[in-house]
């Protein structure tokens, strides 16, 4: 079984322009979150989406955005880079509400905004 | 609010035991997991505590003490591949909430 895919995988914006990453969840899972990794913040949850859904949200400004479409594939989107967005973006699936505690991730997108 | 705190750093020695601890402040617990992170890699699923007690996947082990909200895992005979980042993480109001992490070297 395939595992998640993100694309892209390294990206370079500057600040003020926007930015969609992409996740594609493993085969059969229903439930995709977005993690955000910094060294000083360490993982810090954006949210999560279940069946087109956005069921929970993090403590991050409205700039970060997100959705899921109906093959369960989602997007996450943030306007206005700031030099503090700079960080690995995470994308997680699980079956949802089952074994929502084993959480499969993507390799990442790490975004670079100068 | 919610947190979890790890050591930041622990190191040990091929073929040693180490324990990494975990200490949570919730609203709401649902239960401990524990995710391994190579450097440059994702996150992977190591284990999950739902009740009190030790569960045990081979090399690695995990614990949960509910009444002392704590928990840790345990890693027994260390290899090198070993050498990662471990986080602990629990649901809080379904926001999977991740601790501070502990970076763990294994040398030879």
């Amino acid at each position: 079984k395939a595992g998640v895919t993100q694309t892209p995988r390294y990206l370079i914006k500057t600040r003020g322009q926007q930015v969609t990453l992409s996740c594609s969840p493993i085969s059969g899972h229903r439930s995709v979150s977005w993690y955000q990794q910094t060294p000083g913040q360490g993982l810090q949850f954006l949210f999560e989406y279940f069946s087109e859904t956005q069921r929970n949200k993090g403590n991050f400004p409205g700039r970060f955005s997100g959705r899921q479409f109906s093959n369960s594939r989602s997007e996450m989107n943030v306007s206005t880079l700031e030099l503090g967005d700079s960080a690995l973006y995470l994308c997680a699936s699980s079956l949802g509400d089952i074994d929502k505690y084993e959480q499969y991730f993507g390799p990442g997108t790490r975004l670079t905004v100068t | 609010g919610q947190s979890l705190e790890q050591p930041s750093e622990v190191t040990a020695v091929e073929g040693a035991i180490v324990q990494i601890n975990c200490t949570y402040q919730t609203s709401g617990f649902y239960g401990l997991s524990w995710y391994q992170q190579h450097d440059g890699g994702a996150p992977t699923f190591l284990s999950y505590n739902a009740l009190d007690g030790l569960e045990e996947t081979g090399r690695f082990s995990s614990f949960l003490s509910r009444s002392d909200s704590y928990g840790y895992l345990l890693l027994q005979e260390l290899q090198m591949k070993d050498s990662a980042s471990y986080f602990c993480a629990s649901y809080n109001t379904d926001k999977l909430i991740f601790g501070t992490g502990t970076r763990l070297q294994v040398f030879p």
